[in-house]
């Protein structure tokens, strides 16, 4: 059973693109969570999906940022018209349910990360 | 809004001896609290969870305690390796509708052979 897959690894930019970030989540996961970790700052929450739905966009910037899960295939972290500031690691986590809920209180599963570099 | 502190420096202990980890938050108590490692240029991968009403977790050498009149969480790993250096994250949980995971900036370890 692979683990959450995120790619790219690493991403250039320049100021003004686009930046597509993939997250596959670990099989039989339908729960996907977003975080950006800036240097020597911790892992900052941006958004929480299930399948076809936004649960819980509360960290997500209002504007440029925007983040999808469709009924097939990867989630989707879309920054529009990046700025050097986006410049970050972008970290997807995966659980089979909601975190913390159920008997067994589940985790999350982290992928590896997506190294967005703005210049 | 809440707030998480952890160690900002860097921890350097002895191999063989207790790493203890502190990870303190303001407001009210979480519903949950987890600990993670983050090797460098890695995600996070999970550790222990511990419960409000539940004071200490084992997992063979690692121990979380959790004081919620303190609202501190302690997190040892006995009988410390060079394998263990790594970066030690808190991560509090709320419940609520998302029951997301607010986590700490992450306290460095090192352990020197």
């Amino acid at each position: 059973n692979a683990g959450v897959m995120q790619n790219p690894r690493h991403l250039v930019r320049r100021r003004g693109q686009e930046a597509r970030l993939r997250c596959s989540p670990m099989k039989g996961h339908s729960h996907v969570y977003w975080y950006r970790q800036l240097p020597e700052e911790g892992l900052k929450f941006m958004v929480y999906l299930q399948k076809e739905n936004i649960i819980d966009e509360s960290g997500m910037p209002k504007e440029r940022f925007s983040a999808e899960f469709p009924k097939e295939g990867p989630s989707i972290l879309r920054i529009q018209q990046v700025v050097r500031g986006d410049s970050a690691a972008y970290f997807c986590a995966s659980s089979p349910r909601q975190i913390g809920t159920g008997t067994e209180n589940t985790e999350a599963f982290f992928g590896q990360g997506t190294r967005l570099t703005v210049v | 809004s809440q707030k998480i502190e952890q160690n900002s420096e860097a921890l350097n202990i002895q191999e063989g001896k207790t790493a203890t980890l502190t990870c303190n938050y303001t407001n009210y108590s979480p519903a949950y609290l987890q600990w993670y490692r983050q090797d460098p240029g890695r995600g996070p991968v999970f550790l222990l969870l511990i419960r409000e009403n539940e004071k200490e977790k084992r997992k063979e050498r690692l121990k979380v305690t959790f004081d919620t009149t303190l609202k501190q969480s302690l997190f040892h790993i006995t009988a410390s390796q060079p394998a263990d250096s790594a970066t030690y994250l808190c991560a509090l949980q709320y419940g609520g509708a998302t029951n997301k995971l607010i986590f700490g900036t992450g306290t460095l370890l090192a352990v020197q052979p």
